[in-house]
């Protein structure tokens, strides 16, 4: 239950496009369909942004896309607005009904 | 609309046991599998147990297996973590969790309870 890899942060300016990583094994991110990523603003309850390594929830703009290949999977947020600045966390299905998070990324909109 | 209230929470012992409770509406809540993810502070989401609808299939994360105890009842819409042998790197929020649909990803997450090992 290794925690999947993720940048510890990352910035863009208004109107820019950022991708955050997400790295795991075959035994979690490569071996399920099951990836998820969550956002959290500070003192907040994390929300849902993407599951199912590429579908938006109701709610959440289509200015937030997922994808993966392999062992790796990726969010990417295009048109950055003051109000994406957040933490975000990867969360993939690893197996047994267990889960594993990544170590989060600090999105910081210059 | 859903809504997940933890409940529970607050200062314990090393060594002691602590009982969260989180219920649920909105939903059918004996449709999902649902599940506990902790938050220590200042750091990042650890996901720490999880139960399927009926309660025949439990899971849990290495650091709590052998101490923490998922369970729920339907019929009052609730979910429950005991939490036996408590160590100072429990100390954190512990989030109740609406699965998705069928296990494949982490949906509504209640507000958080705090819980706090200490002596």
């Amino acid at each position: 239950q290794s925690a999947l890899t993720q940048p510890r942060s990352v910035s863009g300016s208004p109107g820019q496009s950022v991708t955050i990583s997400c790295t795991g094994t075959r035994s979690d991110v490569g071996g399920y369909k099951y990836v998820s990523w969550y956002q959290q603003h500070p003192g907040k309850a994390p929300k849902v942004m993407i599951y199912d390594v590429s579908k938006r929830p109701s709610g959440v703009p289509d200015r937030f896309s997922g994808s993966k290949s392999g062992n790796t999977a990726s969010l990417t947020i295009s048109g950055l607005q003051a109000e994406d600045e957040a933490e975000y966390y990867c969360c993939s299905y690893a197996g047994s009904y267990s889960w594993v998070f990544g170590g989060g990324t600090k999105l910081t909109v210059l | 609309e859903v809504q997940l209230v933890e409940s529970g929470g607050g200062l314990v012992q090393p060594g002691r046991s602590l009982r969260l409770s989180c219920t649920a509406s909105g939903f059918t809540f004996d449709d999902y599998a649902m599940h506990w993810v902790r938050q220590g502070p200042g750091k990042g989401l650890e996901w720490v147990s999880s139960i399927s609808w009926t309660s025949g299939s439990v899971a849990y994360a290495d650091s709590v297996r052998g101490r923490f105890t998922i369970s729920r009842d339907n019929a009052k819409n609730s979910l429950y973590l005991q939490m036996d042998s408590l160590r100072g790197e429990d100390t954190a929020f512990y989030y109740c969790v609406k699965d998705g649909a069928s296990w494949n990803f982490l949906d509504y997450w209640g507000q958080g309870a705090l819980v706090t090992v200490a002596s």
